[in-house]
């Protein structure tokens, strides 16, 4: 069973350019989550999608922003970036939209920001 | 804001050694989980406890959730090499914020063979 596929693995941009994130979740998990982890903040909540609709959302500004496709898929865009959006963003899936808290993480997308 | 404060933050042992990572918080779960973050890759669920007082086992790892359920501990028995990493743990609140996980900030371990 293939797991959690992000892309890209690694990134570079320069501040004030906008990225965009994608996500493949385990086959047949509804429940997409993204977090955002920093060395000194660990990992934040960004947002958590299930069947195409945002369900949940952190404390983070309207530049982070996210979607969830009909397939599951799910893509997160940060515009403006700034050099504190640097950080690992790490996608997870779960089978029952979050109802056993189990969550099942990709290799992470790699952000630096120049 | 549920918060999860994780013990001790950094972790030097010899192999052979055991060791205890504590995670508290003043609210309560619905569930807790222990993941395993190795660099440059995402965190890897190891266990999931959910009801307080349960204990569960995977081989050397030994995982207990309070009673109250808003405490855990991850006992390691004779390290080895191969549990270096970072350890997360992680509470879901179904009812209150379903599909969302408040995780801690993590011990990274160190085992020195």
């Amino acid at each position: 069973k293939a797991g959690v596929t992000q892309t890209p693995r690694y990134l570079i941009k320069t501040r004030g350019q906008q990225v965009t994130l994608s996500c493949s979740p385990i086959s047949g998990h509804r429940s997409v989550s993204w977090y955002q982890q920093t060395p000194g903040q660990g990992l934040q909540f960004l947002f958590e999608y299930f069947s195409e609709t945002q369900r949940n959302k952190g404390n983070f500004p309207g530049r982070f922003s996210g979607r969830q496709f009909s397939n599951s898929r799910s893509e997160m865009n940060v515009s403006t970036l700034e050099l504190g959006d640097s950080a690992l963003y790490l996608c997870a899936s779960s089978l029952a939209g979050g109802n056993t808290g189990e969550l099942f993480f990709g290799e992470g997308s790699r952000l630096t920001v120049l | 804001t549920q918060l999860l404060e994780q013990s001790p933050q950094f972790l030097s042992i010899q192999e052979g050694e055991n060791l205890t990572v504590y995670c508290n918080s003043s609210s309560v779960f619905s569930s807790l989980q222990w993941y395993r973050q190795e660099p440059g890759e995402g965190p890897v669920l190891l266990v999931t406890v959910v009801t307080g007082g349960e204990v569960k086992k995977l081989k050397r790892l030994t995982f207990q959730f309070g009673d109250a359920r808003k405490d855990s501990s991850l006992h390691i028995t004779a390290a080895q090499p191969g549990d270096t990493g970072l350890y997360l743990c992680a509470g879901a609140s179904y009812n209150t914020n379903a599909g969302k996980s408040t995780f801690g900030d993590g011990t990274t371990l160190t085992v020195k063979p």
